[in-house]
């Protein structure tokens, strides 16, 4: 049972365009959720997040809004840039306001290529 | 900057071998995780240790075990390699004290089973 997910496996964007990348999830005990970028043959590094209690967080050309009632999260990327092409995970986690081990459940990834 | 490094990158071993995949984290972290990544599947937690000693499943455990002897290193075991079992392992590791942290990633393991 997939608790994370992203149903778009790939998603071309001309570069300086927007480009948005979504995540749903199942579970209403989630409260946090973050992104993460992975270049081939690297491991996944960290990008943004947000905890339940907001519906907003920004960095810089990144933005991730959280629509709880709708149980869904999206990444938005202005003005995309050619070192934006990777694969994007979105993560989720129960715990944020009391738990121990930060255990993340990931997404299957979207593949984000950015045209010159 | 935290470091998390990985043994090898590459390792090619034979159906019914024993592999042993290594992590160790320089930040002094308490929580340490193994995944494996596959196409259209994403992450799956197969372990992971919240402390020296400690050890708990996640999603897919089966044919796995692992071992935490020391706070900085976490191996992953494959008791009987299998052709299944091909796939990107990574590790990750974050703290745990006070709030939430991301995990922090090593470059990862490319393992094929022939």
């Amino acid at each position: 049972d997939q608790q994370v997910k992203q149903n778009s496996p790939s998603l071309s964007v001309q570069e300086g365009r927007i480009s948005i990348l979504n995540c749903d999830y199942t579970n209403s005990m989630f409260d946090y959720f973050l992104w993460y970028k992975k270049y081939p043959a690297e491991g996944p590094t960290f990008l943004i997040s947000i905890s339940s209690i907001k519906d907003k967080n920004e960095d810089g050309r990144f933005t991730v809004f959280l629509n709880k009632s709708a149980k869904h999260l999206s990444l938005h990327i202005v003005p995309s840039q050619p070192g934006d092409s990777a694969v994007y995970f979105c993560a989720a986690s129960v715990g944020y306001y009391g738990g121990a081990t930060n255990k993340l459940i990931f997404g299957t990834g979207t593949l984000l290529a950015i045209q010159p | 900057d935290v470091k998390v490094t990985q043994s090898s990158r590459y390792l090619v071993k034979r159906t019914g071998e024993k592999v042993f995949l290594e992590c160790v984290q320089d930040m002094d972290h308490e929580n340490m995780f193994w995944y494996r990544q596959d196409p259209g599947l994403g992450l799956r937690l197969i372990y992971f240790s919240y402390d020296v000693k400690m050890k708990e499943k996640g999603d897919i455990p089966e044919g796995y075990s692992v071992s935490r002897e020391k706070k900085e290193r976490f191996s992953l075991i494959l008791e009987s390699a299998s052709t299944n079992q091909t796939s990107m392992y990574l590790c990750a590791s974050s703290p745990r004290t006070g709030g939430f942290y991301e995990q922090y990633f090593g470059p990862g393991t490319r393992l094929t089973v022939t």
